[in-house]
């Protein structure tokens, strides 16, 4: 079974800066079935990337997606205040994994 | 517009069962699989399975298995999610979420989330 771990777990920075958060697979990610939610207190995830690179609808071009086979990251290339969040990764292949997620919070 | 309800909050007590349910609207309910997915208090995000909302056909994680029932009312296009012998451990939110692809396509993303429903687990 695919293991995701995400790094860091707590990410630390200021409204404008540019955030890089990673997911890494213990196995090759079929066809970059690789997706990334965001979460925040009290809401249900919502969907930012699928595909390892799509943007969802609606989703600001600000967050990127990048990378295949058992790395990805996901990119906000400048932080609004509502990107303050909690994101995680998921593989969505056979299976549907989740990483445990890692915390962008205000600097 | 495309939404998930799902019904409210349960204090369930230990071994008993929760039926949780799940009504879509904005969209042709039959067309997509529907997933479940639950989450402990101040934890992540927990895979538990999904239902062919078209034929009822239904995909489990081993670690739920024998306990969680997914089943489906299309008339009403609802998906419902049973789990039994609760232990306090089960205590979490669950949510649906659909497929983001056809049921006939390739694996999809969760594209839409119901909004949770908190159960919990005490005597």
């Amino acid at each position: 079974e695919i293991v995701l771990t995400q790094s860091p777990g707590t990410l630390s920075l200021s409204p404008g800066e540019r955030a890089t958060l990673s997911c890494r697979a213990s196995q090759s990610v079929s066809s970059s079935y690789l997706a990334w939610y965001q979460q925040k207190p009290g809401q249900a995830p919502r969907l930012l990337i699928f595909g390892a690179s799509s943007r969802a609808t609606g989703i600001p071009d600000r967050f990127s997606g990048s990378g295949s086979g058992t790395d990805f990251t996901l990119t906000i290339s400048r932080l609004e205040p509502e990107d303050f969040a909690v994101y995680y990764c998921q593989q969505y292949g056979s299976s549907r994994l989740f990483g445990q997620g890692t915390k962008l919070e205000i600097k | 517009q495309v939404q998930l309800v799902q019904s409210g909050a349960e204090v369930m007590q230990p071994g008993a069962s929760v039926k949780v349910s799940c009504k879509a609207s904005g969209y042709t309910f039959t067309d997509y699989y529907m997933h479940w997915v639950r989450q402990a208090p101040g934890q992540g995000l927990e895979w538990m399975g999904r239902i062919n909302a078209n034929s009822g056909g239904t995909n489990y994680v081993q670690k739920f298995q024998g306990r969680v029932t997914m089943t489906r009312d299309t008339s009403i296009s609802t998906a419902y999610m049973e789990l039994s012998w609760l232990r306090s451990d089960d205590t979490a939110v669950y949510y649906c979420a659909r497929d983001r692809e056809l049921i006939h396509g390739a694996y999809g993303a969760f594209d839409i989330w119901g909004q949770g429903t908190m159960v919990t687990v005490s005597s």
